[in-house]
């Protein structure tokens, strides 16, 4: 069974910074494109950045590019977001999921970041 | 950026009606479009890919359509597991983009 499971969230001032991390099991994590998407309490789903198999291309929404880096340890099976500069209208719950079109996804993992 | 027009914003519907959820793109994007369910407190849940495919263990009510730039979410029967919201996604181009999003209601 594909499992995504996001943790690092948390309540955050202005400017500082967060790392995000999503443990994936159930599936070979290397062989699969990994997707960050966001979503702003009541709002919509916003795509924020994805990261390719072996980690050699990374794409960034273009509010977050040079605030936010994507990486990941395909040893550990995980896939993190490094968000620094926070700004208010980063909060949101940040959901990872599998592959460029998102065929599974996880909970997700609030952000808060206060002003 | 493609922009993701997606109408209507919400609806009412009751059990057993037709519901059609188009999604319109700024600029062609081929067949790289995808459907998702979210019900509240919830992850979002893939219901149809590549604009027609089925996913895997999706009841067979829901099918999608279109090509270019407009494209249908249908859902035959609305059963009442079915009151959610639903976005699209394309994913032709960077940055991806989803649609506003559209709540269906029980009326």
């Amino acid at each position: 069974e594909v499992q995504l499971v996001e943790s690092g969230g948390g309540l955050v001032q202005s400017g500082g910074s967060l790392r995000l991390s999503c443990a994936a099991s159930g599936f070979t994590f290397s062989s699969y494109w990994m997707t960050w998407v966001r979503q702003a309490p009541g709002k919509g789903l916003e795509w924020v950045a994805n990261i390719k198999q072996d980690g050699s291309e990374k794409n960034y929404e273009d509010s977050v590019k040079g605030r936010f880096t994507i990486s990941r340890d395909n040893a550990k099976n995980s896939l993190y977001l490094q968000m620094n500069s926070l700004r208010a209208e980063d909060t949101a719950v940040y959901h990872c999921a599998r592959t460029t079109a998102g065929d599974y996804w996880g909970q997700g993992t609030l952000v808060t970041v206060s002003s | 950026d493609i922009q993701m027009t997606q109408s209507p914003s919400s609806l009412s519907a009751s059990v057993g009606d037709r519901v059609t959820i188009t999604c319109r793109a700024s600029q062609g994007i081929r067949d790289d479009l995808g459907w998702f369910q979210q019900k509240p407190g919830k992850a979002p849940k893939r219901l149809i890919y590549a604009t027609s495919t089925l996913q895997s263990g999706v009841p067979s009510r829901f099918s999608g359509s279109g090509s270019g730039t407009e494209f249908t979410l249908t859902i035959s029967s609305l059963q009442p597991e079915d009151f959610a919201t639903y976005y699209c996604l394309q994913y032709n181009d960077y940055p991806r983009t989803f649609g506003q999003g559209t709540k269906v209601e029980i009326k």
